[in-house]
């Protein structure tokens, strides 16, 4: 079946510096990559989505990259700030009617001030 | 704008007991409707999703169901609880679109469950 797999499941990271954080899924109909921050106790967000026909999306801080050939996806925070600290999750959604997202297993990022 | 809410925030409830979480969502219709669960320090996991009215997929067999009595409308129950249902309990909603397009899941605060 389909499956998403995520790296790191820990990270740490000196406020002002860079975080990337990388998923590779295994199913090549995959055409949906969105990324979740969830703070904790709280309830997963959006904070960036990309689709197969794009291979990288920014908005402020954060970006995107999709490599469709190697069926991996990465999260690109650049100057990290403490608030960035959560657990985030990567997703992938088969394409051509499946409705279901497949999550990844998360990675916790701590932002050292 | 859209919605979506979830009750109760927290239950604590004894092993054997029933189980009733329940969804709405506001501002939308014919949404895609899913349960998902996390354990503590965990990933997502999903339970069920809904295309539409009584149209109910199972990821995980257990001794949990859903229902969906009306279109923006998701409950979430079990006959005897376990010790193992404990979790945050998540429902999610997105828009229902064709091929060319997908919309991103928008998650409810979540329902703490502690079986005990």
């Amino acid at each position: 079946g389909e499956n998403v797999e995520q790296h790191p499941s820990t990270l740490s990271v000196q406020e002002g510096d860079s975080a990337v954080i990388k998923c590779t899924y295994s199913d090549s109909a995959s055409n949906y990559f969105p990324w979740y921050k969830q703070e904790l106790g709280k309830r997963p967000q959006l904070i960036i989505d990309i689709r197969s026909n794009v291979g990288e999306k920014k908005d402020q801080r954060i970006a995107v990259t999709l490599n469709k050939t190697a069926k991996h996806f990465s999260l690109h925070i650049t100057e990290t700030q403490p608030e960035d600290s959560a657990v985030y999750f990567c997703a992938a959604k088969l394409g051509f009617g499946n409705e279901k997202l497949t999550f990844g297993t998360g990675t916790r990022l701590t932002i050292i001030p | 704008s859209q919605t979506i809410h979830q009750w109760p925030a927290t239950l604590v409830q004894p092993v054997g007991s029933p189980l009733s979480l329940e969804c709405t969502v506001e501002g939308t219709s014919n949404p895609n409707l899913y349960w998902y669960r996390q354990a503590a320090g965990r990933g997502l996991q999903l339970l069920f999703y809904s295309v539409g009215i009584g149209q109910i997929s199972s990821e995980v067999p257990q001794n949990l169901s859903a229902s969906r009595p009306q279109d923006r409308q998701f409950i979430l129950s079990s006959k005897k609880l376990l010790l193992s249902d404990s979790g945050f309990y998540l429902c999610a909603w997105s828009v229902r679109v064709g091929d060319a397009y997908n919309s991103p899941l928008h998650f409810g605060n979540g329902t703490r469950l502690t079986v005990t």
